[in-house]
């Protein structure tokens, strides 16, 4: 099983759309966890960090499923400033040196 | 801006060239990384340095030498590539623990031919 792993893209949708993307992981030590947006040709950048509760951030909801070690990120009312790929990201040791990162979910969103 | 600036954007080298690519960090930051990433391939860790000590070196070919002179700097020398090693190498910093929180600097992208 691949360390950190998300759904196959791409995903192609209008605007105003709801779209969810998933992402699973193999260690159950993992300690932390992201998603980064990376824009074509561009560095990545954090979009939120993925609490055990649950957290929002305005249109983006992620979520943390510690028992089935799985992780989403829901982003309501798409834009089209929201295509891009998107990275689920998982530490992978308690010491917090190294981040694991899925090879990235890509979003279209058309007008 | 996020803090991490990167030189050069662009290279192009010789499999027989030396070069190095630089990044400095802005952030007051403790840890310094370098990734690597290609085509249809996740990121790959290749070094980390905290408080300018290596912690990790993620089993990278001997022709990639880094270098942190002080916490704020960091340096990827190259010497005799191969053209597998064309990709996007991304430095960045944070501040360090549990909590990773991962500033990265735009990128050299880098050929070889």
């Amino acid at each position: 099983r691949k360390e950190v792993e998300q759904d196959p893209g791409p995903f192609n949708v209008p605007e105003g759309a709801t779209v969810a993307f998933n992402c699973t992981y193999s260690n159950s030590a993992s300690q932390s966890f992201f998603w980064y947006r990376q824009d074509c040709r561009k560095e990545p950048k954090l979009l939120m960090s993925v609490y055990s509760s649950g957290n929002e951030d305005g249109r983006f909801t992620a979520q943390l499923n510690r028992a089935s070690q799985y992780i989403s990120l829901l982003i309501r009312d798409s834009k089209l400033s929201d295509s891009a790929t998107y990275l689920c990201v998982v530490n992978s040791n308690q010491a917090g040196t190294a981040l694991i990162f899925g090879k990235g979910t890509t979003l279209s969103v058309s007008s | 801006e996020t803090g991490v600036t990167q030189t050069p954007r662009h290279l192009v080298m010789g499999m027989t060239n030396k070069k190095s690519l630089k990044c400095e960090q802005h952030l007051g930051h403790n840890a310094m990384y370098w990734y690597k990433q290609s085509a249809k391939k996740p990121l790959e860790l290749m070094f980390v340095y905290s408080l300018e000590e290596r912690v990790e070196n993620n089993s990278v070919p001997s022709r990639f030498s880094p270098e942190c002179p002080n916490s704020s700097h960091l340096f990827l020398h190259l010497h005799t590539l191969q053209p597998e090693d064309s990709a996007l190498y991304l430095c960045a910093s944070s501040q360090g623990g549990v909590d990773e929180k991962l500033f990265f600097g735009s990128g050299t992208q880098l050929s070889v031919l």
